[in-house]
Formats: structure tokens, C-alpha cells, sequence
């Protein structure tokens, strides 16, 4: 079975404060992507990434980076936590070699900014 | 531009209840794929199914199936005789088809059920 770890359950930081979160995938699939979750507004995409140093821009990928340098680990980057970054974060992987593959989630990271 | 449309915020039934879940997508591709995703409490997104545009058959699955109509694009999930584990938000999903291997999911803004025992 897929194993996608997210770093953390829950972690609470303060306004400004750059954050990160990490996301390892057991796999070796070479799509990762990030979401954030908020009630009435589904999942939405912030960044994903097909390879080793590759990343694009999803829906809302402002306020964000991400940093993939080793296949398994894709890391969200808030540079200066705001508190509407106060949200669910789920990552989520994919095989590309077979293409059109199911994503597979982590547990997510209940992220509080104060 | 991709849109998925879950227009039941919340359902509750009482167990052993039928219950159906609708999806309505928009899309210009001609193919695509269609999932469904369970989030019980835990937080985790579970894979349930997935469809191609091509396969128009209706899926079964243990107590779930799957009515996918092309001509009214929308692709419900029906939850025969529900049990409290069923208790979930549940998304629906679109991706076109991609020959890179790279598509993007666009979900729906999900459905929480709530089965009463």
C-alpha cells in the first residue's frame, strides 16, 4: 500500500513566521502535490510537482513555495504566515509512469496561524 | 475551465437507509476522468473509484455504485442499506487526460453524510 506521511497532525505558529511542511511518499511515484482543505470550498491545488526539482503552480499558489529535491519528500514553504493560512493541508502522490493514476493522501496538517 | 458541482452540502439518513450523492461536472475535453473520495473523521482522503469518459457502465461495488450519464454529466454514488461507518465528507473529482502523466485533480466541494444509527 501507498504510505504518504505528512509531518505533523496539528502545529500552531504565529503571524510572520516562515513554516514548513513535509510530506514524504514511500512509493516512488513522481507526482506530489499540495492542497489546502477549508469548509465549503473543497480541496483546492497550491503547487504540485513531476519530478526532482520540477514544480508548477496550482489554483492558489500565493503566499506559498515548495521545494522537491529528493523524489519521496515535497516540502509547502509559507514563507511569512499569515493568519488566513490557517487551514487543512493534504498532500497527496501519483504514479506518472502509468498516467491518470488515483492520488493517494496523507492524513493532513491542521495548520493554526495566530 | 473544470468545475465540479456537489450541490448537497450535508445528508443524514438513518442506517440501513439508500442514500445518493450527487456530482455534476463541466468540462471542454472530450475524455476525461471521473473519482470519488471518502474523508471519514481521521482526515485521510480514501480512493474509491475511478472512470474514464469512454466507460459509461454503471459499477457496483460491494454496497456502493457508481451511475455515470454522459449526457447530463454527472456521475452519483448510491450507498445501499448505510451503516454509521459510511458516516464521511465525500468528494468527487475531474482530470482530463493527460499523455504526460501529469494531470491535476479539480474537486467538488464534498458532501458530508451523516448516517444516524
Amino acid at each position: 500500500d501507498v504510505k504518504v506521511t505528512q509531518s505533523s497532525r496539528y502545529l500552531v505558529k504565529r503571524t510572520g513566521e516562515k513554516v514548513f511542511l513535509e510530506c514524504v511518499q514511500d512509493m516512488d511515484h513522481e507526482n506530489m502535490f499540495w492542497y489546502r482543505q477549508d469548509p465549503g470550498l473543497g480541496l483546492r491545488l497550491i503547487y504540485f510537482s513531476y519530478d526532482v526539482k520540477m514544480k508548477e503552480k496550482g489554483d492558489i499558489p500565493e503566499g506559498y513555495s515548495v521545494s522537491r529535491e529528493k523524489k519521496e519528500r515535497f516540502s509547502l514553504i509559507l514563507e511569512s504566515a499569515s493568519t488566513n493560512q490557517t487551514s487543512m493541508y493534504l498532500c497527496a502522490s501519483s504514479d506518472r509512469e502509468e498516467g491518470n493514476q488515483p492520488q493517494h493522501f496523507g492524513d493532513g496538517t491542521r495548520l493554526s496561524i495566530l | 475551465a473544470q468545475k465540479v458541482t456537489q450541490a448537497q452540502t450535508e445528508i443524514s439518513v438513518v442506517e440501513k437507509e439508500d442514500v445518493t450523492l450527487d456530482c455534476v461536472y463541466e468540462t471542454r475535453d472530450t475524455t476525461y476522468y471521473l473519482f470519488w473520495y471518502k474523508q471519514p473523521p481521521s482526515g485521510e482522503l480514501v480512493f474509491l473509484i475511478r472512470r474514464n469518459s469512454f466507460d459509461e457502465q454503471n459499477e457496483i461495488s460491494g454496497r456502493y455504485s457508481w451511475n455515470f450519464q454522459k449526457s447530463t454529466s454527472s456521475f452519483n454514488f448510491t450507498i445501499t442499506a448505510s451503516q454509521v461507518v459510511d458516516s464521511a465528507v465525500y468528494f468527487c473529482a475531474l482530470s482530463a487526460i493527460s499523455n504526460f502523466g501529469n494531470e491535476k485533480l479539480t474537486f467538488g466541494t464534498g458532501t458530508r453524510l451523516t448516517i444516524i444509527p
